[in-house]
């Protein structure tokens, strides 16, 4: 496809349950991050990829989130035993990265979790 | 640490009226500096992006913001809002690993 693919789009699950999220970056981008958007707040960085490493991986909340990158290409965001504080978009967003000189970021449509 | 302050949460204006959008920053070096539209159910779109050069900067659907160094600031403005532009608006700064964004701004149009 031509933009940043996120799936599942909605995930319902209940507390304790361990949720994996996926992200599909744009072909070619070198760089993929992932944010949390909580209700009514503005985007919370997580962590960020250059190719399959994370240099930076500060935002992640707890050792409950893990996120790993494979081929340089799709990601997946992991929550352990999941929390109702948890419930969020988890937004993921691509850029051609540091090696093609662009900070453009490109978003995808998200994936809302409900822990119940 | 770099920070994105958007002082208003919620702004209304009447279709056709003009618009300015806050946003200041805080930054260690010469910031990267972007706005991002969220329409209702829609993922985040760059409106306008600001890098170097010239601090007035065009970006799409008739959005400008211009860059003020002396006043940490980069708010955007449209001179006439048109119904389809009420949505959150996202002001971002930062580099490739340090992108910091607002808690955004909201606007409504009204008829």
């Amino acid at each position: 496809g031509a933009g940043v693919s996120q799936s599942p789009s909605n995930k319902v699950t209940e507390k304790g349950k361990d949720v994996e999220l996926r992200c599909d970056p744009i072909s070619g981008h070198t760089a993929l991050y992932w944010y949390r958007q909580s209700l009514g707040q503005g985007l919370e960085f997580l962590i960020y990829f250059q190719g399959n490493s994370a240099p930076d991986k500060s935002g992640l909340p707890s050792d409950r989130f893990s996120a790993e990158r494979t081929g340089g290409s799709v990601s997946t965001l992991t929550i352990q035993r999941t929390q109702q504080e948890d419930s969020a978009v988890y937004l993921c967003a691509s850029s051609l990265g540091r090696d093609r000189g662009s900070h453009e970021q490109f978003f995808g449509p998200g994936t809302r979790l409900t822990v119940l | 640490a770099q920070s994105v302050t958007q002082p208003d949460i919620h702004i209304t204006v009447s279709e056709g009226a003009s618009l300015e959008l806050r946003c200041n920053y805080s930054y260690g070096a010469t910031p990267y500096l972007f706005w991002y539209v969220q329409s209702p159910g829609q993922g985040l779109q760059l409106l306008l992006k600001y890098f170097s050069g010239d601090t007035l900067v065009q970006g799409i659907k008739g959005f400008e913001a211009e860059f003020k160094r002396s006043q940490s600031s980069f708010n955007l403005r449209k001179p006439s809002v048109h119904w389809s532009d009420a949505a959150e608006y996202f002001c971002a700064v930062g580099g490739f690993n340090d992108m910091r964004f607002g808690a955004g701004t909201r606007l409504t149009v009204k008829p």
